[in-house]
């Protein structure tokens, strides 16, 4: 069965350190996603991204994170200047565009991301 | 309000023994539903959709009751497998998926 890929699985980084979390989304998938998720808490939607631009973003997304699908199958996601408080799961997500599947969100086992 | 609230547990319960999750949710206008599990720092995965009608897959029961603006999830026959976090989830279209803070279910031997 086809499946969402991250890589890393922990990444360690110190405070103000940039970071790029890699996922390769489902082959064929169109809507692409960024959640994350911090100990104990709700799994939180940063961004999605469609037709090689961002289609919506929460406010967690600032000017520090950005996305990008550089090759047509990885989806990059960078911290420009890490905090502590971006410690986190970080899921990347791929839905295949279909009306059938309009709801359906495949996850990847995401990158565990521990800033110092 | 949160858009979807769940009790988060945990729920300690025996094996064989039927158990059940409410979730509520604040916007009316909301069309979708879904319960995810999550095992503990693993991803979520898909457990079940949630119709106006009910739907039934094994032992699990999803129900939407929009008068009251929740949903629920029953767990019949407990599994020592099935301890996880249940996420209550509604959609936003192709945008998003809102997350509640889950519920967390112990099935002890």
């Amino acid at each position: 069965e086809p499946e969402v890929t991250q890589t890393p699985s922990h990444q360690v980084t110190q405070m103000g350190q940039e970071v790029i979390l890699r996922c390769v989304p489902i082959s064929n998938h169109l809507y692409f996603y960024w959640y994350r998720q911090i100990l104990g808490q709700k799994v939180e939607f940063l961004v999605s991204f469609y037709n090689n631009e961002i289609s919506e973003k929460s406010e967690i997304f600032d000017d520090q994170f950005s996305v990008e699908r550089p090759d047509g199958s990885n989806f990059t996601l960078k911290i420009r200047s890490t905090k502590l408080e971006d410690s986190a799961m970080y899921f990347c997500a791929s839905n295949p565009g279909r009306q059938e599947l309009k709801n359906i969100q495949y996850f990847g086992a995401g990158t565990r991301l521990s800033v110092l | 309000r949160k858009e979807v609230e769940q009790d988060p547990g945990p729920f300690n319960v025996p094996e064989g023994a039927t158990v059940a999750f409410n979730c509520t949710y604040s916007n009316s206008a909301s069309q979708s539903f879904f319960w995810y599990r999550q095992d503990c720092r693993k991803e979520p995965k898909l457990l079940m959709s949630v119709y106006s009608s009910g739907n039934e897959d094994g032992r699990f029961t999803a129900q939407l009751n929009r008068a009251s603006q929740y949903i629920s999830l029953l767990i019949r026959d407990s599994k020592l497998s099935d301890s996880a976090t249940y996420l209550c989830v509604t959609p936003t279209g192709f945008q998003k998926l809102v997350f509640g803070t889950g519920t967390r279910l112990l099935v002890s031997p």
